[in-house]
C-alpha cells in the first residue's frame, strides 16, 4: 500500500458545485497534513495545513479524520480558477520528510 | 518579502554533460528540500538540509547525483555525466521547522537532456 493515496481523477465539475476530494495515509504516526495546489506547469503551492480540529478559509474547508487515516478536502461554489491538480502531504512523526501524494486532479468549466 | 529562487529556469544540456542548478531558500528558513518531478508524474523527493546538520541524501537515484548547501542558505544540486532519463524539473522548497513544516516551492528548474 502507498503512503499516500489519492484518487488522480480528473474530476470535471461545473461552475458552483461543490467537490471533495478524500487522501488515504497508511503511517497511523502521522502527525502534520497539508493540502497543496500545482497549476499546469507551476510549482507547488501550499493551499492550507488540516488540522485535528478541522478548518476552514473561504470556500475551502479541510478535515482529518485520524481513526480511518484520510483527510479530504472540500471546495464549494468552484470557479473556473480553481482549475488544478490537489496534492495531499502528510509527515510522520520524527521523520523531517513529507510524503506527497500524485495530486488529484480538478477541471471546473463553464 | 522574497519568496525561494532557482535558477536557471531551463537548461538544456547534452547527455554526458554536469549541471548544476541552484537554489535560494527564503530568508530564516532552516530546512531546504529538492525534489524532481517528471512530467505527469508526482514529486519525488531527493536531498533535505536542515540547519548544520549532516543532510539526508536518502533519496539521491545515484551516486551522479550531489548536493552542498553553503552558509546555510543557497544550495547547489549537481548531476554529473547526465542522462535522458535524468530530464525534469528540479524544484527546490524551504521551510521553517516553527512552522509546522509548511513548504514554500521555487519555480523549478527545467532539465532537458539531449
Amino acid at each position: 500500500r502507498k503512503e499516500v493515496e489519492q484518487d488522480p481523477g480528473p474530476f470535471n465539475v461545473p461552475e458552483g458545485a461543490t467537490v471533495a476530494f478524500n487522501c488515504t495515509y497508511s503511517n497511523s504516526a502521522s502527525q502534520s497534513f497539508f493540502w497543496y495546489r500545482q497549476d499546469c506547469r507551476k510549482e507547488p503551492k501550499l493551499l492550507m495545513s488540516v488540522y485535528s480540529s478541522g478548518n476552514e478559509d473561504g470556500r475551502f474547508t479541510a478535515q482529518l479524520n485520524r481513526a480511518s487515516q484520510y483527510i479530504s478536502l472540500l471546495i464549494r461554489d468552484s470557479k473556473l480558477s480553481d482549475s488544478a491538480t490537489y496534492l495531499c502531504v502528510v509527515r510522520s512523526g520524527g521523520s523531517y520528510i513529507p510524503t506527497f501524494g500524485r495530486g488529484t486532479s480538478l477541471i471546473v468549466h463553464p | 518579502g522574497a519568496g525561494v529562487s532557482q535558477s536557471p529556469s531551463n537548461k538544456v544540456t547534452e547527455k554526458g554533460k554536469d549541471v548544476e542548478l541552484r537554489c535560494d531558500p527564503i530568508s530564516g528558513h532552516t530546512a531546504l528540500y529538492w525534489y524532481r518531478q517528471s512530467l505527469g508524474q508526482g514529486l519525488e523527493f531527493l536531498i533535505y538540509f536542515q540547519g548544520n546538520s549532516a543532510p539526508d541524501k536518502s533519496g539521491l537515484p545515484s551516486d551522479r547525483f550531489s548536493a552542498e548547501r553553503t552558509g546555510g542558505s543557497v544550495s547547489t544540486l549537481t548531476i554529473q555525466r547526465t542522462q535522458q532519463e535524468d530530464s525534469a524539473v528540479y524544484l527546490c522548497a524551504s521551510s521553517s521547522a516553527t512552522a509546522s513544516y509548511e513548504q514554500y516551492f521555487g519555480p523549478g528548474t527545467r532539465l532537458t537532456v539531449t
